[in-house]
């Protein structure tokens, strides 16, 4: 696709329930990454994929958090029993470089984010 | 971890120019970023710096010194559209994680 998409773009949820967060990637992006960005904050980084790989989730919060992507394209962060806490922006982001990056020198491209908001 | 510091507000006048300050303290840091964020909208890639010096695109240029922990964002001709707010982030590099530790961001009103 021309840029990174997410679905839903806002959701409203009650507290207690189990949301998935939807990411498309631009194609032929192998690396995917998921950030939390609070308002007047910036991006807080929740984890991280190369291909189908999860190689950090060092950033998610606790174990209510999860996200997978099975087929190195799309990707889904599910929280689970949700908290008021969880309310925030969700935001996506992939990047061509994955395993044959150097130095970090690669470009993240941010979708435009689920907004989130736990009743 | 990592600390990054930069200023909260910003007010320039259109046609003006305005440097934006970014001060961080990281262990293994490898790289830094400049992002553009227009209220509501997602955060668009300005520069990277990962060596000394002063990197120069159009009216924005992004300077870094390693040794200091400083950074700062160059905004030439200020233009109404440059409104937004500008994050400082840390990339760790190396094997494993490339993901970026942002600030909180600085946001800059642009006056005529």
């Amino acid at each position: 696709g021309a840029g990174v998409s997410q679905s839903p773009r806002y959701k409203v949820t009650k507290r207690g329930q189990d949301v998935a967060l939807r990411c498309d990637p631009i194609s032929g992006h192998v690396s995917l990454y998921w950030y939390r960005q609070a308002l007047g904050q910036g991006p807080e980084f929740l984890t991280y994929f190369n291909y189908e790989a999860q190689q950090d989730k060092s950033g998610l919060p606790n174990d209510r958090f999860s996200a997978e992507r099975p087929e190195g394209s799309i990707s889904t962060l599910t929280i689970q029993r949700t908290e008021q806490r969880d309310s925030a922006m969700y935001r996506c982001a992939s990047s061509l470089a994955g395993r044959d990056v150097v130095h970090g020198t690669d470009t993240q491209y941010f979708g435009p984010g689920t907004r989130l908001t736990v009743l | 971890g990592q600390n990054i510091d930069q200023p909260t507000e910003m007010t320039a006048t259109e046609g003006a120019i305005v440097q934006i300050n970014c001060t961080y303290q990281t262990s293994g840091f490898n790289g830094l970023f400049w992002y553009q964020q227009h209220a509501g909208e997602a955060p668009t890639f300005l520069s990277y710096n990962v060596l000394d010096g002063l990197e120069e695109k159009g009216r924005f240029s992004s300077f870094l010194s390693r040794s200091k922990g400083y950074s700062y964002l160059l905004l030439k001709e200020l233009q109404m559209k440059d409104s937004a707010s500008y994050l400082c982030a840390t990339s760790l590099g190396g094997a494993g994680s490339y993901q970026l530790t942002f600030g909180k961001g600085t946001k800059l009103s642009v006056i005529p």
